[in-house]
């Protein structure tokens, strides 16, 4: 059965202080993987798709990372408008959706 | 440049009752989706489109109906209200999958059913 699982469920930093969160995968074949942001009261906003083992992708203070099991979201020096829950989804191959994790709630304290 | 629209945002429906929510989408997109979230949940797709006229269903496609007759809309119906569909309802839309092309959400409807 395809499954995505996303820890920590939640996250407290101090502003500036770094850190990673973790998605990891078990699916039939992955075609994509995809990195949302949402904010409360408010639709998940796309970040990035990582597609091969190895791949990275940066925004901002935002680097996404995949490997054939898992990615990672690292987060440098963040700031209290980085507080939001940070979604992950699959898109398995042959499939006409995205499969999501159940999200990584991360608060940024000043 | 308003990209998807849901309405309305939210909505009390007693049991037994019926409502349609709607969503529109001003990207030319074919493809459009409905996901549920509950809290600690992760989103679930209810029914999905990939064409006007064409529909398919999601994992949790119960209690629920859809209709696609132009490529900018695509309501949920819900018929026969029960509790266990008070949840917050999003509408997404993308470009085909081999466009690599990511979802498009909406701001969701946070529907309550008591």
């Amino acid at each position: 059965e395809d499954q995505v699982t996303q820890s920590p469920e939640a996250l407290r930093l101090q502003e500036g202080e770094s850190s990673s969160l973790n998605c990891s995968y078990t699916v039939s074949g992955l075609r994509g993987l995809f990195w949302y942001r949402q904010d409360p009261g408010k639709g998940p906003e796309f970040l990035f798709t990582l597609y091969s083992a190895g791949e990275e992708k940066e925004k901002e203070r935002l680097k996404a990372t995949l490997t054939k099991k898992e990615s990672f979201l690292h987060i440098t020096a963040p700031k209290p408008e980085d507080s939001a829950t940070y979604l992950c989804a699959v898109q398995v191959t042959g499939a006409n959706n995205l499969f999501f994790g159940t999200g990584t709630r991360l608060t940024v304290i000043p | 440049n308003a990209g998807v629209t849901q309405t309305p945002k939210f909505r009390i429906l007693k049991i037994g009752q019926s409502m349609t929510l709607q969503c529109t989408q001003d990207m030319n997109h074919n493809y459009m989706y409905w996901y549920r979230q509950d809290p600690g949940m992760g989103l679930k797709l209810i029914y999905y489109s990939v064409g006007a006229g064409i529909t398919d269903k999601g994992e949790v496609p119960n209690g629920y109906n859809v209709s696609r007759s132009t490529t900018e809309d695509f309501p949920l119906r819900l018929e026969l209200a029960a509790p266990s569909q008070t949840s917050v309802y999003f509408c997404a839309s993308s470009l085909p999958w081999n466009y690599n092309s990511p979802l498009h959400f909406g701001n969701g409807t946070r529907l309550t059913v008591t």
